[in-house]
């Protein structure tokens, strides 16, 4: 039973940041914002995970609001391998808890 | 991160055939995974939950006479289509929850199972 909204697609110009935003207005306390992505025939990929604090890694960075009701992925430079499905998840994070995916935003960079 | 191993990445059977999907986590021990299944431009449905040394959960509408599960060790899991139709045509995919470390509850992924049921 997915909880966020994610808009359906997007646009992105090479070498610009993508930025994509995540709706999660009934997360609870003890839930983690996931994000996952899937190039076209392949199984999901993590990108960055985050509760409230802003995230950054090699891939990606992480905003979260503070009232940790959205969020915004941004990939500072997105090249052309970065065309895929991104999924936007919350859940709590243990173990056991599954991951229900939601419609995700088709992100296409063009060169 | 972890590595989870699907096998076969593809397969073709006739209507009426049963055919086998393995899920392996290469280098973690997994007493859950879980199943997904994927039709072209839709998003990941979630199956079931695969438990290691019992019966899996399945998810509702999901048929456990005709998805079986198997989890019989801490590293493998398998699904198993019974009887498949040409609906029962998807990409299967796998996953494992990292229990360790910066893993621990992050899902890997396997690179996922298409059938074609001809």
């Amino acid at each position: 039973d997915a909880k966020t909204t994610q808009p359906p697609s997007m646009d992105c110009a090479e070498g610009r940041a993508a930025n994509l935003p995540c709706n999660h207005s009934t997360i609870s306390g003890n839930e983690y914002v996931y994000w996952y992505r899937q190039i076209h025939s392949q199984g999901p990929q993590y990108i960055i995970h985050g509760l409230k604090n802003n995230e950054t890694n090699e891939m990606a960075s992480l905003i979260i609001t503070e009232d940790r009701k959205s969020s915004t992925l941004i990939l500072p430079h997105a090249t052309l391998r970065d065309t895929a499905v991104y999924y936007c998840i919350v859940r709590p994070r243990r173990t056991g808890n599954q991951f229900y995916f939601g419609t995700g935003t088709s992100l296409t960079v063009i060169p | 991160g972890a590595v989870v191993s699907q096998h076969p990445s593809r397969v073709i059977c006739k209507s009426g055939t049963s055919v086998k999907i393995e899920c392996r986590s290469l280098d973690f021990q997994a007493t859950t995974m879980f199943w997904y299944r994927q039709f072209p431009k839709q998003s990941l449905m979630l199956m079931a939950t695969s438990n290691e040394g019992s019966k899996a959960t399945y998810e509702q509408g999901v048929e456990k006479d005709k998805f079986l599960i198997n989890h019989a060790s801490l590293t493998l899991s398998t699904l198993t289509v019974t009887s498949a139709h040409p609906e029962d045509s998807s990409f299967y995919i796998c996953s494992a929850p990292g229990t360790s470390g910066s893993d621990a509850g992050e899902l890997f992924f396997g690179e996922g199972s298409r059938l074609t049921v001809l």
